[in-house]
């Protein structure tokens, strides 16, 4: 089944303390993008990667990293986290030459 | 100014109804415009697309451009209580992957 996959789905943490957030899809798509939803802002880009060791910053870049060592993972490290980055994110994908986003289940983070 | 605008809504019509949602967007380069539907706690899926302007008809669902109006639309013919969702317009400009999304209109569709 074609899919983007994020883990965990799910985390509560603390301020400070380094987290990952891992993206992966098995459609072979150049296309990785992580967003973040908040209430009556929408989905805002934080970063796009092309394709593999290529990656860009979006709109709200900072305080996270990203990397794209391989085609089909596309982690978003968050290296300090703040309450202010309490969210949902989604990982999305799109194959080249493509329109269509596949968005992953999305992962509702708290940072306390 | 918000680069995509939407009524937050929410927007409630009748079973049967036709649901009529609106975007407006302000780069005028932009070429490619989707609308995507988002249930509560999952996330958005891909419903429509359209790069000309005019109407493009897929089932139950109109998407309506106008870009000399940098305007968008998207119409719900016979609302079912299933489309009860929030519907995200976004934007692509001219070049690109990036897509812009407007924060969303929620639609409720009452039986």
């Amino acid at each position: 089944e074609a899919q983007v996959t994020q883990n965990p789905r799910y985390l509560i943490t603390v301020t400070g303390k380094k987290l990952t957030v891992t993206c992966s899809q098995n459609m072979n798509h150049e296309y990785m993008s992580w967003y973040r939803q908040d209430p009556g802002l929408g989905l805002r880009q934080i970063y796009y990667s092309m394709n593999v060791e290529v990656t860009d910053k979006g709109d709200v870049p900072e305080g996270y990293k990203v990397s794209r060592k391989e085609k089909r993972n596309f982690p978003l490290i968050l290296e300090s986290p703040s309450p202010n980055q309490t969210s949902l994110y989604f990982c999305a994908s799109m194959g080249r030459g493509g329109d269509t986003q596949y968005f992953g289940p999305g992962t509702r983070l708290t940072v306390l | 100014q918000k680069e995509v605008e939407q009524n937050s809504g929410p927007l409630s019509v009748p079973e049967g109804a036709i649901a009529s949602l609106n975007c407006t967007y302000s780069d005028r380069v932009s070429q490619s415009f989707f609308w995507y539907r988002q249930y509560s706690g999952k996330s958005p899926e891909l419903i429509m697309s359209i790069y000309s302007n005019g109407d493009k008809e897929d089932g139950r669902f109109t998407a309506q451009l106008n870009k000399a109006s940098q305007y968008v639309s998207l119409l719900i013919r016979d609302s079912q209580p299933s489309d009860s969702a929030t519907y995200l317009c976004a934007v692509r400009a001219e070049y690109g992957n990036k897509l812009v999304f407007g924060a969303g209109t929620i639609l409720r569709v009452k039986s």
